[in-house]
């Protein structure tokens, strides 16, 4: 089974900030990794993904995550936020290898609110 | 194209009432998950469909069943609904063909309020 804890249920910060929202997981088996945001009244959107290969990804707006198998961590960053980025976050795990790619395990999420 | 579609968008129900959402997946996708939303619990995993049949189940009592049909849409339902059943419930879509390609695209949910 696997488990992610996401460490900040809400995160402040001025526009034009950097941020890191922290996500660490846990598992007994090798894991796939998601970051997931979602806007008000909206459905979930990937963000960007850690499947295996380098563990820095990146995403189209600016986000990136490292994926740091040491620390079981999966931490999402943006070195200057937009006001458009206030959403809510999610981290989550799948196991790697399988066929049941809809099944993820989420963290709890961590809403970010960007100020003006 | 046109996104995952959940109906209803909102439903107000009583104690020991069933249920029943809809969710048709984008056109092509072949996996249609289902997941339970709570503010106090998060995010949690229903169960999986794929070519109509489940391939996973999360740890929910067995009130909570669902199927899938020949066209990839799926429908969940929840029998003897009870309070703590409150909860936006989305579902999501994705081709299943490899992981490199995969990712899930959710719909807009079901807000389900039982009083």
């Amino acid at each position: 089974a696997q488990s992610v804890t996401q460490l900040d249920s809400q995160v402040p910060v001025f526009e034009e900030a950097p941020v890191e929202l922290r996500c660490n997981y846990s598992s007994s088996v090798s894991v796939y990794l998601f970051w997931y945001v979602q806007y008000p009244n909206q459905g979930l959107q990937l963000l960007l993904k850690y499947l295996s290969g380098s563990t820095l990804v990146e995403s189209i707006n600016g986000f990136e995550a490292e994926f740091n198998k040491s620390q079981t961590s999966f931490h999402l960053r943006k070195p200057s936020v937009h006001i458009s980025d206030t959403a809510e976050y999610f981290c989550a795990v799948s196991r790697a290898g399988g066929t049941s790619y809809g099944k993820l395990t989420f963290g709890q999420g961590t809403i970010l609110t960007v100020h003006p | 194209k046109a996104g995952v579609t959940q109906t209803p968008r909102y439903l107000i129900k009583t104690r020991g009432q069933q249920v029943t959402l809809s969710c048709s997946p984008i056109s092509g996708h072949r996996s249609v998950s289902w997941y339970q939303q709570t503010p106090g619990q998060g995010l949690q995993f229903l169960f999986e469909y794929f070519s109509e049949t489940q391939r996973n189940k999360g740890n929910f009592p067995g009130r909570f069943s669902g199927r899938q049909f020949s066209n990839s849409r799926s429908e969940m339902n929840v029998s003897t609904l009870e309070l703590g059943d409150s909860a936006l419930y989305l579902c999501a879509s994705s081709l299943a063909q490899g992981p490199t390609n995969e990712k899930l695209f959710f719909g807009s949910g079901t807000q389900l309020s039982v009083l």
